[in-house]
């Protein structure tokens, strides 16, 4: 079956550092990738989004990659800072409009 | 400042009662996703609606679970009965197709936080 895994369950790095987390994907090739966000108690909260035919993105402090020959994105946080910890989770979608979440990645970034 | 509103935010029940629980989507977005999270199975999508019309629900327990949008303003997914598996927490998103392009962002609601005892 169709699956987005997120290889770390939780993900813990210094203040300052690059955070960098990983989304594998099997069984289909997602059209497009989001990012998002989620703190505790909260809804996700939509970060970035990278089409196929795109290699990087970047926002800010953010960057993501889509390599179509690994099935893998890569989602980088540069200069991390205390506020950027959160669950973050990865999001494999299709043009019909299939979206497979995996299960997120939990970030602590510790001054 | 646009944004999806859930309601109830909470609602505990007992099992065998009806849930029934409302989103209301950013207005202009043409499509809704009802989506359930448990910390066991994570984000699941439940179903989701473009222009209304329901596009895929095969996530969601047919048998007790059902979907609908009675206009662009509203999207309800209602439990009956409940059970307490049923526990977790509903999200509803909506966004905004274009095509074959794909899925933009989605922008999700603060949640209905279920409780069937």
């Amino acid at each position: 079956s169709q699956k987005i895994e997120q290889n770390s369950e939780a993900l813990n790095i210094q203040e300052g550092k690059t955070a960098t987390l990983t989304c594998n994907y099997t069984n289909y090739s997602p059209a497009y990738l989001q990012w998002y966000r989620q703190d505790p108690g909260r809804g996700p909260v939509f970060l970035l989004l990278i089409r196929e035919n795109e290699k990087e993105k970047r926002k800010e402090r953010l960057k993501v990659t889509f390599d179509t020959t690994l099935k893998q994105s890569l989602f980088h946080i540069t200069a991390s800072q205390p506020a950027d910890s959160a669950t973050y989770l990865c999001v494999g979608g299709s043009t019909l409009g299939r979206l497979y979440f995996g299960r997120g990645t939990q970030l602590t970034v510790w001054p | 400042d646009a944004r999806v509103t859930q309601t109830p935010r909470h609602k505990v029940t007992e099992m065998g009662q009806e849930v029934t629980m409302r989103c209301q989507p950013i207005l202009g977005h043409n499509t809704v996703f009802w989506y359930r999270q448990t910390m066991m199975q994570g984000l699941e999508l439940l179903a989701y609606f473009r222009n209304r019309a329901p596009l895929d629900d095969s996530g969601m327990p047919k048998d007790r679970f059902s979907a609908e949008m009675p206009d662009a303003t509203l999207a309800t997914l209602k439990i009956q009965p409940s059970e307490p598996r049923d526990s977790a927490v509903y999200f509803c998103a909506s966004g905004l197709a274009s095509g074959l392009a794909g899925y933009n962002e989605q922008f999700f609601g603060p949640g209905t936080r279920l409780t069937v005892l």
